[in-house]
């Protein structure tokens, strides 16, 4: 199996542009996960689905981030209007299913905006 | 919500020695606690985990321990080697939502 794919690994931007990051789960994995890295919060969980639904959005900092999933294989997280603050390494992860346990983590996608 | 606590953020040790990182939960109801390293350039990859009906595991040189009373847990690797030279992240879960620490940089000396 491929692993867990995200597109794209590096993006640069300007404050004000959209940005969309893109995730293909596992085949077969029925949990997708969003997280946010960086250096001073670490690991922060952003959003995740069971099944292509959103269960909890907790994590989202603020309307301008929203993520679909609109089929099995295929997720997206946007930011809108992008901000320099929002400057991290975002990783895509998924999981066979509910409470199973180890989480498959892309290898990230590292945005800039400047 | 859950919170995780990891120490210390940032461990030196001399190959060959060991090296422990601790966790604190807040949520007592957690009952699912993986360890996850991270290479750089990569992203995390599970390396060990432990089920709250459980105090200790081992795998090889990797060991964890788990004080459910306290909420502490903790990482315990033994003869270090250069490889293990990376970002460790612990975690907790009572379901599908995991949450992690934030992560030690272990660093091993030649």
């Amino acid at each position: 199996d491929a692993g867990v794919i995200q597109s794209p690994r590096h993006e640069v931007t300007e404050m004000g542009q959209e940005v969309t990051l893109r995730c293909k789960p596992i085949s077969g994995h029925n949990s997708l996960f969003w997280y946010r890295q960086t250096m001073m919060r670490g690991l922060e969980l952003l959003i995740y689905f069971n099944n292509n639904v959103p269960i909890d959005d907790s994590g989202m900092p603020e309307d301008r981030f929203s993520a679909k999933m609109p089929n099995a294989s295929f997720s997206t997280l946007k930011i809108q209007p992008s901000e320099p603050r929002d400057s991290a390494v975002y990783f895509c992860a998924s999981t066979l299913g509910q409470n199973t346990g180890e989480l498959f983590f892309g290898e990230g996608s590292r945005l800039t905006v400047l | 919500g859950e919170n995780v606590e990891q120490h210390p953020s940032t461990l030196s040790v001399q190959e060959g020695d060991s090296a422990v990182i601790k966790c604190t939960y807040s949520d007592s109801a957690s009952n699912y606690f993986p360890w996850y390293k991270q290479e750089l350039g990569k992203g995390p990859q599970l390396i060990i985990d432990i089920r709250s009906n459980v105090g200790e595991k081992k795998d090889q040189r990797i060991a964890v321990t788990l004080n459910k009373t306290a909420k502490h847990f903790s990482l315990h690797i033994t003869e270090t080697q250069p490889e293990d030279s990376a970002v460790y992240f612990c975690a907790a879960s009572k379901g599908d939502k995991i949450i992690f620490g934030k992560g030690t940089r272990l660093h091993i000396l030649p």
